[in-house]
């Protein structure tokens, strides 16, 4: 089962606004990372950060991490329509041993109207 | 640089065909991931080469299957197709490891009817 769960699924915010998206996940985690998709094409990876970081930045993006409660966040700051598509948070889990796994969340999707 | 180069884009398949699908890696980079994506089930993760072997795997039957090269091109194969596996199918290039940073292709929508 997906490990990753964003919320909400679906997002429609004014350009300007600033968009939050959230991901819980259940288990520890090496890191977490945030991908964007524009509409049916391939992702583009946006930022990750390590379970032992707390908040990262990226231009108009923010990234926060609690792992205490299992969940990190992703504000657009002064959103733009270019940002609309869809968000995906991917989580590095260890398994058996020393090997490692990406689980991916269903996504978020953000549309942002002018 | 160029990027993750998929082909072809498009497909179109009928039940109980089997298919092939490509996936060059950008230059340098030795780890190639595929993932199956559909509106209902999200991101699911196939399979991962690194260095021409397998070295992950999802929870997929093994009518999918796939391989690595030693130019580290990829290529993802699925026998006696079902409807169901109609989906955008995503491959990944990393350096290393998908688990740090991934560069995904445009994909492969495969429609089987």
């Amino acid at each position: 089962s997906q490990q990753g769960e964003e919320d909400p699924q679906a997002l429609s915010i004014q350009e300007g606004e600033n968009a939050t998206m959230n991901c819980s996940y259940k288990t520890s985690i090496n890191n977490l990372q945030w991908y964007r998709q524009n509409s049916g094409r391939g992702l583009v990876h946006l930022i990750l950060i390590r379970s032992n970081e707390r908040e990262k930045h990226s231009g108009r993006l923010r990234v926060t991490l609690d792992t205490s409660k299992k969940s990190s966040s992703l504000l657009i700051t002064a959103s733009r329509a270019a940002d609309t598509a869809s968000y995906f948070c991917a989580t590095d889990v260890p398994y058996a041993g020393n090997n490692r796994k990406l689980i991916w969340g269903l996504g978020t999707s953000l549309a942002v109207n002018p | 640089k160029a990027g993750v180069t998929q082909t072809p884009r498009y497909l179109i398949k009928t039940r109980g065909q089997q298919v092939t699908l490509s996936c060059s890696p950008i230059s340098g980079h030795r780890s190639v991931s595929w993932y199956q994506q559909t509106p209902g089930q999200g991101l699911q993760f196939l399979f991962e080469y690194f260095s021409e072997t397998q070295r992950n795997k999802g929870n997929f039957p093994g009518r999918f299957s796939g391989r690595q090269f030693s130019n580290s091109r990829s290529e993802m194969n699925v026998s006696t197709l079902e409807l169901g596996d109609s989906a955008l199918y995503l491959c990944a290039s990393s350096l290393v490891t998908p688990n740090t940073e991934a560069f995904f292709g445009q994909g492969t929508r495969l429609t089987v009817v």
